[in-house]
């Protein structure tokens, strides 16, 4: 059963323009919702995250836009630079525990 | 910010034999530390969650037998992979709950080949 659902699975954005990834999911309990970025070897790095009390939060160019009635929330990244090319992971981490359920991922290239 | 060290960040093995990884939190105490699979292209799935000083709470379809985790320390989870096959090949990450900051922060990965 996948909790959080990720779109789309991979994505091509010209240099300066905006990239969007979609996520959803279902259960209720999940109160924190973070956005990794993943580059190919490496381990995920937080880039940022947003629990449901807000609908949206911005760190530099990343935005994070939360749809609380609708259960869904979106990573955009403003000016697309061909570095932010990796794969993006959504997860949501329900109240109280720790652990985290991540997404199927996107994979971006940002193509000059 | 924080780090969290694995180590070896790579390992080749013959099927068969056992391997184990390390995961340290190096400038933080973690009392739950998190190990997760990716196989590639795709997502990280949740292998089981480490707690200091008590078992491994194992999520559903991981053999506990198979992949033993030890969190004998506040800034120290290993896994070991027993008897590892072909089919174990795969990166493993861990991570480490910060209790100060609250924030999950993820290792390096340690990527497994099994012949």
């Amino acid at each position: 059963q996948q909790q959080v659902k990720q779109s789309p699975q991979s994505l091509i954005v010209q240099k300066g323009g905006i990239s969007i990834i979609n996520c959803a999911y279902e259960n209720t309990a999940f109160d924190y919702f973070p956005w990794y970025q993943q580059f190919p070897g490496k381990g995920p790095a937080l880039l940022i995250a947003i629990r449901p009390d807000v609908s949206e939060k911005k760190e530099g160019r990343f935005t994070i836009s939360f749809n609380k009635s609708a259960k869904q929330f979106s990573l955009h990244i403003m000016d697309s630079q061909p570095g932010d090319s990796a794969t993006y992971f959504c997860a949501a981490q329900p109240g109280g525990y720790n652990k985290l359920i991540f997404g199927a991922g996107t994979r971006l290239a940002v193509h000059p | 910010g924080a780090v969290v060290s694995q180590h070896p960040s790579w390992v080749i093995c013959k099927s068969g034999t056992s391997v184990k990884i390390e995961c340290r939190s190096l400038d933080f105490q973690a009392t739950t530390m998190f190990w997760y699979r990716q196989f590639p292209k795709q997502s990280l799935m949740l292998m089981a969650t480490s707690n200091e000083g008590s078992k491994a709470t194992y999520e559903q379809g991981v053999e506990k037998d198979k992949f033993l985790i030890n969190h004998a320390s506040l800034t120290l989870s290993t896994l070991t992979v027993t008897s590892a096959h072909p089919e174990d090949s795969s990166f493993y990450i861990c991570s480490a709950f910060s209790s100060d900051t609250g924030e999950l922060f993820f290792g390096e990965g340690s990527r497994l080949t099994v012949l």
